[in-house]
């Protein structure tokens, strides 16, 4: 089935550690994009990627790093530098960037602290 | 941003048809109402989107006001799957950053 798979679903972090979450989509979409989730709170966007090699930062890019090294990968990674990084984290894709083409969402990847 | 403005919570009996409304009253020309839906611990999912016409898919229809200020979105036939939070989102139409800002939503509960 095509789609957008997050692993893994849920995920621990020790103080002072980097993790890293897995985002992978065969739908052949160019557009590739990190949010977070708060409870209770609307999603606010991380990082985006229109295209391979390239990314922007988004709203609260500050603690989180990304790469796009293949087209079909979009990794995040949370730093040490993320001071609360409990949250739900969502990937999504789409054909290409822009207003006219719906992000479709993976499931999420449930981050805590230890 | 445009804001969106949706009441707390509806429901509707199961197979009866669901109106779910928003109101985007500042909304501008060039920006599209989009609607996901999301399950608890699920990722959303995308319903549909327009810009001034009515639209229809699979899962449901989109009923924009000539004015734009305002939009309805209908499902046909609830069931208990629709059980869900509903976001009406006016997105920003300017350059490749066009972000979806989600804000509370609509809880639709589907009772049998």
């Amino acid at each position: 089935d095509g789609g957008i798979t997050q692993s893994p679903k849920y995920l621990f972090r020790k103080e002072g550690q980097n993790v890293t979450l897995s985002c992978e989509q065969n739908l052949n979409h160019d557009a590739m994009y990190w949010y977070r989730q708060d409870p209770g709170q609307g999603l606010r966007l991380i990082y985006y990627s229109q295209i391979v090699n390239d990314f922007q930062k988004g709203d609260i890019a500050e603690g989180y790093s990304v790469s796009r090294e293949k087209k079909e990968s979009f990794p995040l990674t949370v730093t040490s530098a993320q001071k609360n990084p409990t949250a739900f984290y969502l990937c999504a894709s789409s054909i290409v960037a822009g207003p006219n083409q719906p992000q479709h969402f993976g499931d999420g990847t449930r981050l805590s602290i230890l | 941003d445009a804001k969106t403005t949706q009441p707390p919570s509806m429901d509707c009996a199961e197979g009866r048809a669901a109106n779910l409304p928003c109101n985007h009253s500042t909304i501008s020309g060039n920006e599209y109402v989009y609607w996901y839906r999301q399950i608890h611990s699920q990722g959303p999912q995308y319903i549909i989107h327009g810009l001034k016409n009515n639209e229809t898919n699979e899962m449901a229809s989109l009923i924009i006001t000539e004015d734009r200020k305002s939009s309805t979105l209908i499902l046909p036939h609830a069931t208990l799957r629709d059980t869900a939070v509903y976001y009406c989102i006016v997105r920003v139409a300017t350059g490749a950053n066009s972000k979806l800002t989600f804000g509370k939503g609509i809880t639709l509960s589907v009772r049998p």
